[in-house]
Parts: C-alpha cells; structure tokens; sequence
C-alpha cells in the first residue's frame, strides 16, 4: 500500500541557518509527490510538487525539494530560514488513484 | 476569491447529537475531499468525490456521511458524534483527480464531549 513517513516530528533550528526536511514514499513507480504548509489555524498551502523531469524542483518562499528514487526520498530545504518559515510541513503523495496520502507532519520551530 | 470555504469554524457537540459540515468551493473543481486531521497522524481521507452526484470512501469513513448534491458543495455529515469523533476537519478540492493541487478550506475545529 502506498505510504508517506516523514521520520522526524518535531524541528528547530536557529534563524538564518539551513532546513532540511525528510520524506520517505513506498510506492512501486514514481508517485506526484507534494510538499505542504500548514501555519497555524490555516488550511494548507502547496510549496511545491513532484511528478518527472528535473530531480530539484523549486518551490515557493524559496523552497526547493529533492527527489531520490534510489532513496524512496522527496526531502525538503531551505538555504536560509526566516522567523516565519515557523509552521507545519507535511508531504503527500499521490499514485494516480486522486486519493492523496500524507504523511504525518513535521512541526518547525524558528529560533531568533 | 473565496476559494474554498468551510462552515462552520468551530462547534461543539454532544455524544450522540447530529451535524453538517457544509464546504463550497467556487473555482468549479470536480474533485473534492473531507480529511480529518489529528496530532501525531496527519490528515486521513474521510470520503471524497469525483464529481456532482457521486461520492466514495477514503480512509477512515466509518461513522461519516457525505453528500454532493451540487458541484460546488460537498457535505459531511456525522450521524450520532462520538468523542472519537474530536478533530479539525479540513475540506479540500481539485481541479482533476491525479496530480492536482489540493485547495483546502480554513478547517473546521470540532469537539465532541
């Protein structure tokens, strides 16, 4: 069955340092896969999507994300964090039956 | 532009008491979506459609109904709330089915004691 981990729950990092986001699929092809932002008392907003072509795909609020068929990976990064960056990051996945998985969120703290 | 728009926000329930969550989209979009969200487990698939008319079961649809009657809404009702039942409920919807972004709604905070 098609699932979505993102192993780490909870994130800090200092403002200005660098954001790494991990996410794992199970999924025999290659699904669409998505990365998700979540600020609080909001619904999600897309960052950016996955499908083929390019492995780094960029996203918005300078994002960008890696794909990684070898490692089942689409992790997320961000050269240089800013205080509102401060939010829930979840990444989903799609393998063409429109039922989106997601995974179970990574919450990100923003130090000043 | 209203995008998609969940009513209401917050409420409150009773176990065993009934209710209507109502989410309308005005962008037209054929799919739509009901997750409900709790810590620890992200958001799970309650029911979903394909288009006006038409509905199907997702993840966790036990205890749920839903109803498409027009394209732009999609209802999710709870029969007789149970605390299990406790959730932010986010409605979602798509121009297509695969590949799409999802547009979700503000949420809907709900307690059911």
């Amino acid at each position: 069955a098609q699932s979505v981990t993102q192993p780490d729950i909870h994130i800090t990092v200092s403002e200005g340092a660098s954001l790494e986001l991990r996410c794992n699929y199970s999924y025999g092809a290659t699904p669409y896969l998505f990365w998700y932002v979540q600020s609080p008392g909001q619904g999600l907003q897309l960052l950016l999507k996955y499908f083929s072509g390019d492995t780094l795909v960029q996203g918005i609020k300078g994002f960008e994300a890696e794909f990684k068929r070898s490692q089942s990976s689409f992790n997320l990064r961000k050269p240089s964090v800013h205080w509102s960056d401060a939010a829930e990051y979840f990444c989903a996945s799609d393998s063409g039956t429109y039922k989106y998985i997601f995974g179970t969120g990574t919450r990100l703290k923003v130090l000043a | 532009n209203a995008g998609v728009t969940q009513t209401p926000k917050f409420r409150v329930l009773k176990t065993g008491q009934s209710m209507t969550l109502l989410c309308a989209q005005d962008m037209n979009h054929e799919y739509m979506y009901w997750y409900r969200q709790d810590p620890g487990m992200g958001l799970r698939l309650i029911h979903y459609s394909v288009g006006e008319g038409t509905t199907a079961k997702g993840e966790v649809p036990d205890g749920y109904n839903v109803s498409r009657l027009k394209k732009q809404n999609f209802l999710l009702g709870l029969e007789s709330a149970a605390p299990s039942q406790t959730s932010v409920y986010f409605c979602a919807s798509s121009r297509a089915g695969t590949g799409e972004k999802l547009f979700f709604g503000s949420g809907t905070q709900l307690s059911v004691l």
